[in-house]
């Protein structure tokens, strides 16, 4: 069975700060997704990681992926109070009848404080 | 209209009512999905439709009845709920093939509230 673990679950930094989320997967699997959920709001994708090496970036979040290590890594650079949200990571999963799912992480919460 | 709409934005339901959720996509998706997201719990997939045809239930209470009736419009259909299905229930849709890619693009989500 699929599974996505996320850490941490919760971070609250400062501004300016650098930090980094880490999702572990537990089978092989083609694709990553990193997506924000601000509060009360519905999802949006961030990066979608292709394959093994893969680095995307935007602004102040770079995306990586390691599929041999089945490990990929959301890192902040100088943190601002606009990137506070839950991230999720979600990994896809081709099912017997070759459907693709997304098994998801149980989300980062980050908060950013001035 | 453009992505993924969602309606109603909100919805509060006796237990005994009858309600349905709707989903509309305008990106020429040809799978769509729904999800059940509480808090303090991971997103938990509903539904998967492909082609309009259903492929996946994961052990949904029969209380929610899903319709597709083409690829650009899904439902879910709501009767004699239960408070714990008080939730942000969010509709999905993507690509599967033969581009895939299959990054999926969420709509606004209903905030469901069950009394």
């Amino acid at each position: 069975e699929l599974k996505v673990e996320q850490n941490p679950l919760f971070l609250s930094m400062q501004e300016g700060k650098n930090y980094t989320i880490y999702c572990n997967y537990s089978t092989t699997s083609d694709r990553l997704y990193w997506y924000r959920q601000d509060p009360g709001k519905s999802l949006e994708s961030l990066f979608v990681l292709l394959s093994n090496g893969a680095v995307k970036q935007e602004g102040r979040l770079m995306a990586s992926l390691d599929t041999k290590a089945r490990l990929s890594t959301l890192h902040i650079t100088a943190a601002v109070h606009d990137l506070s949200a839950t991230y999720f990571c979600a990994v896809d999963r081709r099912s017997l009848d070759s459907n693709y799912q997304l098994i998801w992480g149980a989300g980062t919460k980050l908060i950013i404080k001035p | 209209e453009t992505g993924v709409t969602q309606t109603p934005r909100h919805l509060v339901m006796g237990m005994t009512n009858k309600k349905s959720l709707k989903c509309e996509q305008h990106l020429g998706h040809n799978a769509m999905y729904w999800y059940k997201q509480s808090a303090k719990k991971p997103l938990e997939l509903m539904f998967v439709y492909n082609f309009k045809e259903q492929t996946e239930n994961n052990s949904v209470p029969s209380r929610f009845s899903p319709e597709c009736p083409n690829s650009s419009h899904l439902f879910l259909h709501l009767h004699t709920l239960q408070p714990e299905d008080s939730a942000l229930y969010l509709c999905a849709s993507s690509q599967l093939y033969p581009r895939g890619g299959y990054e999926q693009y969420f709509g606004p989500g209903t905030r469901l509230t069950v009394t």
